[in-house]
């Protein structure tokens, strides 16, 4: 089974530029997140969909960050303008929450690291 | 949220048994304890989950005293694939709470040949 995939790798744009990131969860998960990482630190969540809506967005910065979940799979999350300070590596993860089953875990893809100039 | 502490880093030789040690003082009672692994350029990575006591899996083991204040992560006989960023993470499940994983900055473990 695929697990998350997310693309690009590798993004380098120039300052004010626009960058959008694309995340494909596991097949059947209804919750998505988007963190960011920076160098040395820990991932921190952006935000959180359960289907297609946003249920935890405080730690988004609305001002040039946005994101969609359409139909509730695929995820972009879109940077405008970028500044120097959003060079970092952008998470994207997968669970499935409720049913049956407890749920443990979540699933992360292997990021895109953007590097603002 | 509880808090977690963890030291930063670690090392260890190939073949010896790792322990590490995560303080959690104001866990809550319907806050689990999970342990992720993050290697160079990918996303971390679920390990082990416990409540109480002790649990085992193929790849570690996880040590939780009665007051639940700390816990182990005992990994055995490391090999240099071992070396990773292992973060500490404490809250309630998934599907109820907070719904989200909150990292701390990790413990990096660095394993010698």
């Amino acid at each position: 089974e695929a697990g998350v995939v997310q693309s690009p790798r590798y993004k380098i744009i120039e300052k004010k530029q626009p960058v959008a990131f694309w995340c494909n969860p596991i097949s059947g998960h209804n919750t998505l997140y988007w963190y960011r990482q920076n160098l040395g630190q820990g991932p921190e969540l952006l935000i959180r969909y359960e289907n297609e809506e946003a249920v935890d967005d405080s730690q988004l910065p609305k001002d040039r960050f946005s994101a969609e979940r359409l139909k509730g799979v695929d995820s972009t999350l879109k940077i405008q303008p970028a500044e120097l300070g959003d060079s970092a590596v952008y998470l994207c993860a997968s669970s499935l929450v409720g049913g049956t089953a407890k749920n443990t875990e979540a699933f992360f893809g292997q990021g895109t690291r953007l590097t603002v100039v | 949220l509880a808090k977690t502490t963890q030291p930063i880093s670690m090392d260890s030789y190939e073949g010896q048994e790792v322990n590490i040690t995560c303080s959690h003082n104001n866990i809550a009672t319907n806050d689990y304890i999970t342990w992720y692994q993050q290697f160079p350029s990918q996303g971390p990575r679920f390990i082990i989950q416990g409540y109480k006591t002790k649990v085992t899996n193929e790849v570690a083991s996880l040590f939780i005293p009665a007051d639940r204040k700390s816990s182990t992560l005992s990994l055995p006989r490391v090999s240099l694939s071992d070396t990773a960023v292992y973060y500490c993470l404490v809250g309630p499940p998934l599907d109820t709470g907070r719904r989200a994983l909150t990292f701390g900055s990790g413990t990096r473990l660095q394993v010698q040949p």
